[in-house]
Formats: structure tokens, C-alpha cells, sequence
């Protein structure tokens, strides 16, 4: 079974500050990684993507991956109240599976004034 | 911006009734997927449909569970006989070519269904 683990919460921060989620996954030929955001009772939001080793910016938002250490992290900067809500880790594998995602649990993160 | 798009936003049906999700992905995306995700649980992927079939699908796509491409724009999922154990938001989501490494799927608003 191909499984994604993300990092138990919920996660509080202030606003202004850093906020890191966290996410592992367990088939090593996985490509495509994939942050969304989920608000309650919506729908997935893409944030980022990103497939190759290192960093990827995007505004206040940074993917970081590890191939090696089959690991995926987003940090948030200057967190806002708004980016409270549940952000979901998506793998997607290589080869005849490209499309299928395969989504964590999501980490809650709320962002207090 | 181009969107997909979900009905009906509801639909509450008695068990063992048949229900049909419909989907218009966005206009140029050659590939659609349904997800679906219980109540407080992690979305989960259904099925992949592709030049008119299905490309891949899950365990939980069992043969209760159909997929159709009807028309030129709609992309549906047929529940035959529903149970409880199916309600669950469902999610329609599209994408461009499918087999692009990092390319986004497009997620529709979700259809919560109930079955009692």
C-alpha cells in the first residue's frame, strides 16, 4: 500500500510567523509532488508542485523535496489568517500512473491574530 | 479562468438507489478523475478516464461503480445501487495531458452525497 504521512496537528501559529508542514512517502518511484489547501467543506486548492530535488518558490510559499530521504516539506512565510486551513500532501507516481494522486491525511493550520 | 464544474452540490438518496455525479471538466483537459472524501478522512482517488476509457482505478471501484464520457463536455459517475458506507464528497478533477510530470489537476466544487 503507497502511503502518504503528513505530520500530526493541528498546527497554530501567529500571524508573521514561519509555518513548516511536513510530509513522507513510501513509494520510491513516486515523480510529481503537490501541496493544496482545503477549506472546510471545499474543494482542494493546488498551491505547488514540484518533482525535482530542492527548493521551489512561489510568492510566500516554499516546496522543499528530498528524493532520497522520500520527503516533502511547505513552508508558509508571514503566515496570514487567511492560510488557515487544511493542507493536503499529494503523490503522484511515475510510469502508467501519472494521474493518480494519492493524498495525506492533511495537516490543520490555523493562523491567530 | 477556466473552472470545472459540479451538480448537483447535494443529493441525498435512499440506500440502494442508483445516483448519477455529473462533471464538466475544464474544455481543453483530456484527462478527468473522480476522488472522493469521507467525512474527516483523506481524499481518495476513484478512477482515471482517458480517450474514452478508464485508465486506472482503485479498489473502491467496484462494480457498482461506472464512469461515461456521454458528450462532448459532461463526465459522469454512476452509483447503481447506493449503501451508506458511500457518502462522501465527491470530486471531480481534470488535467491538460494526464502524464505530465508535476501537472496540476483541476479540482471541481465537490458533490456531498447522502445516502440513508
Amino acid at each position: 500500500q503507497k502511503e502518504v504521512e503528513q505530520n500530526s496537528g493541528p498546527l497554530s501559529v501567529p500571524e508573521g510567523a514561519i509555518a513548516s508542514l511536513n510530509c513522507t512517502y513510501s513509494d520510491r518511484g513516486s515523480q510529481s509532488f503537490f501541496w493544496y489547501r482545503q477549506y472546510s467543506g471545499k474543494s482542494p486548492e493546488l498551491i505547488m508542485s514540484i518533482y525535482s530535488n530542492g527548493d521551489k518558490e512561489d510568492g510566500r510559499f516554499t516546496a522543499q523535496l528530498n528524493k532520497a530521504s522520500q520527503y516533502v516539506s511547505l513552508l508558509i512565510r508571514d503566515s496570514q489568517p487567511s492560510d488557515s486551513a487544511t493542507y493536503l500532501c499529494a503523490v503522484s507516481a511515475g510510469g502508467t500512473s501519472y494521474g493518480k494522486l494519492t493524498f495525506g491525511q492533511g495537516t490543520i493550520l490555523t493562523v491567530h491574530p | 479562468e477556466p473552472e470545472v464544474t459540479q451538480t448537483p452540490s447535494h443529493q441525498v438518496t435512499q440506500m440502494g438507489q442508483e445516483v448519477i455525479l455529473r462533471c464538466v471538466p475544464i474544455s481543453n483537459h483530456l484527462y478527468f478523475y473522480w476522488y472522493r472524501q469521507i467525512l474527516g478522512q483523506k481524499v481518495e482517488f476513484l478512477v482515471s478516464f482517458y480517450n474514452n476509457e478508464i485508465s486506472e482505478k482503485s479498489e473502491i471501484f467496484d462494480d457498482q461503480f461506472s464512469v461515461e464520457r456521454p458528450d462532448g463536455s459532461n463526465f459522469t459517475l454512476k452509483i447503481r445501487s447506493t449503501k451508506l458506507e458511500d457518502s462522501a464528497m465527491y470530486f471531480c478533477a481534470s488535467s491538460e495531458w494526464g502524464r505530465a510530470r508535476g501537472e496540476t489537476q483541476y479540482f471541481g466544487p465537490g458533490t456531498r452525497l447522502l445516502v440513508l
